[in-house]
C-alpha cells in the first residue's frame, strides 16, 4: 500500500529559529497539503500544492511540491511560541479521493 | 456557525453497543470526508461523499462501519457492535471542490469503547 514518511518525528527549537520538515511517498502524488493540529482540535489547512515544483508561501510558512512528485517540504521561518503543535502532510494519488496523511511532526518552541 | 461541527464531542460506550456520530459540514460544501485518528497518528481516510452518494468508501475497516448523507448535507457515521479497537477521534471534513481540494476539518468526536 501507499506509504507516507514524515520527518522529523519531533523538534524542540528555540524561538526565532527556522524549522524544516518533509514528507516522502512511495508513489507519485498529484496534490500535497500541509496541516497544523492543536490539542483537541481538527487539523487546520496551512498550504495546498497542486503542481510539481510549485513553491507557495503563507506568511512565515513556505512549502514546495517536489519535482519528482514524491516529496514535499514545509519551512517555518523565525518560529514563535504559537507555532507549537503537530504538523501533518497529506497527499492525494491519481484521481482518487482518499488523502493519505503522514504521522506528523511535533514542534515545540522554547521562548 | 461558519465551520464544520461534530456532535457529540465525546462519546463513551460499552463494547458491543451501537453508536452514531454526526457531522454538519460548511454550508454549500458538496464534498464530505470522514477520517479516524488514533493517538500519535495522522488521520486515516474512511469514506468520501460527493453530494448524497459515497464516492469512495474504501477506507471503512469492515462492515460494522457505515455512513450516510441522505440530503447531501449532514452526515452520520454509524458503528455497530463496537470494539475496544474502535476507540479513536473521528474527524469530519468538508470541501467546496469535488475530489481534490482544500478540506476544512471539524473538531472531531472522541469515541471511547470500554
Amino acid at each position: 500500500g501507499q506509504q507516507l514518511n514524515q520527518s522529523p518525528q519531533s523538534m524542540f527549537i528555540q524561538e526565532g529559529e527556522d524549522v524544516s520538515m518533509n514528507c516522502t511517498s512511495s508513489s507519485i502524488f498529484n496534490t500535497w497539503l500541509w496541516y497544523k493540529q492543536d490539542p483537541g482540535e481538527g487539523p487546520v489547512l496551512l498550504i495546498a500544492l497542486y503542481k510539481a515544483g510549485e513553491l507557495t508561501s503563507n506568511g512565515r510558512l513556505t512549502a514546495q511540491f517536489g519535482i519528482t512528485r514524491k516529496d514535499s517540504f514545509l519551512n517555518i521561518s523565525a518560529s514563535i511560541p504559537s507555532d507549537v503543535g503537530i504538523y501533518f502532510c497529506a497527499g492525494l494519488e491519481g484521481q482518487g479521493f482518499s488523502f493519505i496523511f503522514g504521522k506528523g511532526t511535533r514542534l515545540l518552541v522554547k521562548p | 456557525g461558519a465551520g464544520v461541527s461534530q456532535t457529540p464531542s465525546n462519546k463513551v460506550t460499552e463494547k458491543g453497543k451501537y453508536v452514531e456520530l454526526r457531522c454538519d459540514p460548511i454550508s454549500g460544501h458538496t464534498a464530505l470526508y470522514w477520517y479516524r485518528q488514533s493517538l500519535g497518528q495522522g488521520p486515516e481516510f474512511l469514506i468520501y461523499f460527493q453530494g448524497t452518494g459515497a464516492a469512495d468508501d474504501s477506507g471503512l475497516p469492515n462492515d460494522r462501519f457505515f455512513a450516510v448523507r441522505p440530503e447531501g448535507s449532514v452526515s452520520t457515521l454509524k458503528i455497530q457492535r463496537t470494539e475496544r479497537g474502535d476507540s479513536a477521534v473521528y474527524l469530519c471534513a468538508s470541501s467546496s471542490r469535488q475530489g481534490v481540494g482544500t478540506q476544512y476539518f471539524g473538531p472531531g468526536t472522541r469515541l471511547t469503547v470500554l
